[in-house]
């Protein structure tokens, strides 16, 4: 099945700094969605982006469908940025299940 | 208003019992899921209903058994408790009977077997 590597694994930044998250993946993919789990289990949707590249205030994310990468970028960090970041692809073949990666624990310290 | 809701938030129980965990979205959405997260924070589908119909079932022991009275819940239902089977369950949803679409998740279902 479908690989999806995120990096780093663990990332701590100070308040106020910012950091790209990467996501690789195996396989051609017609979904795939960013999620931010914050600490209290919450699974929220960042971003729907196959390809492309989007943006929605200090956050932004980037696919490179044709070399099987996406990244997210958070720009001028805040505490309440602090959760485990999730990606999540779908292979182009359809009706396949969204697959996600070990995400990366992100704490941001004041 | 809650697009994508579960119940139990929380669910403590004894090995060997049987378990219900409700969902419920009001987005209109054609597909919904359940979904595992392991102790290791890692998420893996476990069923997929698209218009009251099971279309994924992916490598599950048969006693989690989903069920759809309407294509806005699916429920799923847990027979003979394991200790395993401590982790959280999320319910999703989205609006496509394929895979293109934005899923949109439900708060989690937090079981612990004891």
């Amino acid at each position: 099945g479908i690989q999806v590597e995120q990096s780093p694994p663990d990332l701590i930044l100070q308040e106020g700094a910012n950091s790209t998250l990467r996501c690789n993946f195996s396989d051609s993919v017609n979904n795939l969605q960013w999620f931010h789990q914050n600490p209290w289990g919450q699974l929220i949707n960042l971003f729907y982006i196959p390809s492309g590249t989007k943006q929605n205030g200090r956050l932004s994310a980037t696919t490179v469908a044709t070399e099987r990468y996406s990244l997210l970028y958070i720009s001028s960090s805040q505490t309440t940025d602090s959760g485990v970041y999730f990606c999540a692809v779908a292979l182009y073949s359809g009706n396949t299940p969204l697959v996600f990666g070990k995400g990366t624990r992100l704490s941001v310290i004041a | 208003d809650t697009a994508v809701s579960q119940t139990p938030k929380y669910l403590v129980t004894q090995m060997g019992n049987d378990k219900s965990i409700k969902c419920e979205q009001n987005l209109g959405h054609d597909t919904m899921y359940w979904y595992k997260q392991d102790s290791k924070k890692f998420l893996k589908i476990m069923f997929s209903y698209n218009n009251k119909e099971l279309i994924i079932n992916e490598t599950v022991p048969n006693r989690f058994s989903p069920k759809s009275p309407d294509k806005a819940h699916l429920n799923l239902h847990i027979n003979s408790l394991e200790l395993g089977d401590s982790a959280v369950y999320f319910c999703a949803s989205s609006q496509a009977g394929g895979w293109v679409e934005t899923q949109y998740f439900g708060p989690g279902t937090r079981l612990l077997v004891l």
